[in-house]
């Protein structure tokens, strides 16, 4: 069983469509993530979500609306597509603890906008 | 606010060299937490290890090993006798125990390990 579930993991698409990336977490994870990897390799944190609430909500361009409809899942539309999105989104969990505990990566999506 | 510097772009090595990837960061907490993370040609996130800032043993698992040095604010991690299989990008990240729950990474270290 996967962890941490991403679909689909390549997305090619049209500047000015609307795509949706899902993910799904089957570890009890109250916190869920998502980060963008430029094709620097940098990894960003844009969204993250705890118990379906919205705890951190990084300078990302209103386009990019991230839906976590229970903690166990957390989607992340995006409106408009431009170019500059390309690039490989993660979405990640970990447990809400004390501590600041591992996070649980899922495979990634690689989006193509053309 | 927290940062990361992985001086480092890239790394190349033959096999059986030892290889130490180096991470600096920036904090003001007094509590927090760092990380690396393996990311192979596949492109999956693999984590390797956590260490909070009060616990500046080193580590060793297997080839790989960590120092942590507080005095310096580094967390570097070496590789010994490094294989083919040992190539790809390693990510330090940091996390601080106030604020945002989320890791800040470094801009990673491409490790390419020859035959």
């Amino acid at each position: 069983d996967t962890a941490v579930s991403q679909t689909p993991k390549y997305l090619v698409t049209q500047m000015g469509n609307d795509k949706s990336i899902k993910c799904e977490q089957n570890l009890g994870h109250d916190t869920m993530y998502w980060y963008k990897q430029d094709s620097k390799k940098f990894l960003k944190i844009m969204f993250s979500y705890n118990n379906k609430e919205l705890i951190i909500n990084e300078t990302v361009p209103n386009r990019f609306s991230p839906k976590s409809p229970d903690k166990a899942h957390l989607n992340l539309h995006i409106n408009s597509l431009e170019l500059g999105d390309s690039a490989v989104y993660f979405c990640a969990s970990s447990p809400w603890t004390s501590q600041r505990e591992k996070l649980f990566f899922g495979s990634g999506t690689q989006l193509s906008v053309l | 606010a927290q940062k990361v510097t992985q001086a480092q772009t890239e790394i190349s090595v033959v096999e059986k060299e030892d290889v130490t990837l180096d991470c600096v960061y920036e904090t003001r907490d007094t509590t927090y937490y760092l990380f690396w993370y393996k990311q192979p040609p596949s492109g999956e996130l693999v984590f390797l290890i956590r260490r909070n800032s009060f616990d500046e043993q080193n580590e060793i698992s297997g080839r790989y090993s960590w120092n942590f040095q507080k005095s310096t604010s580094s967390f570097n991690f070496t590789i010994t006798a490094s294989q083919v299989v040992d190539s790809a990008v390693y990510f330090c990240a940091l996390s601080e125990d106030t604020g945002r729950r989320a890791l800040t990474f470094g801009s990673g270290t491409r490790l390419q390990v020859q035959p």
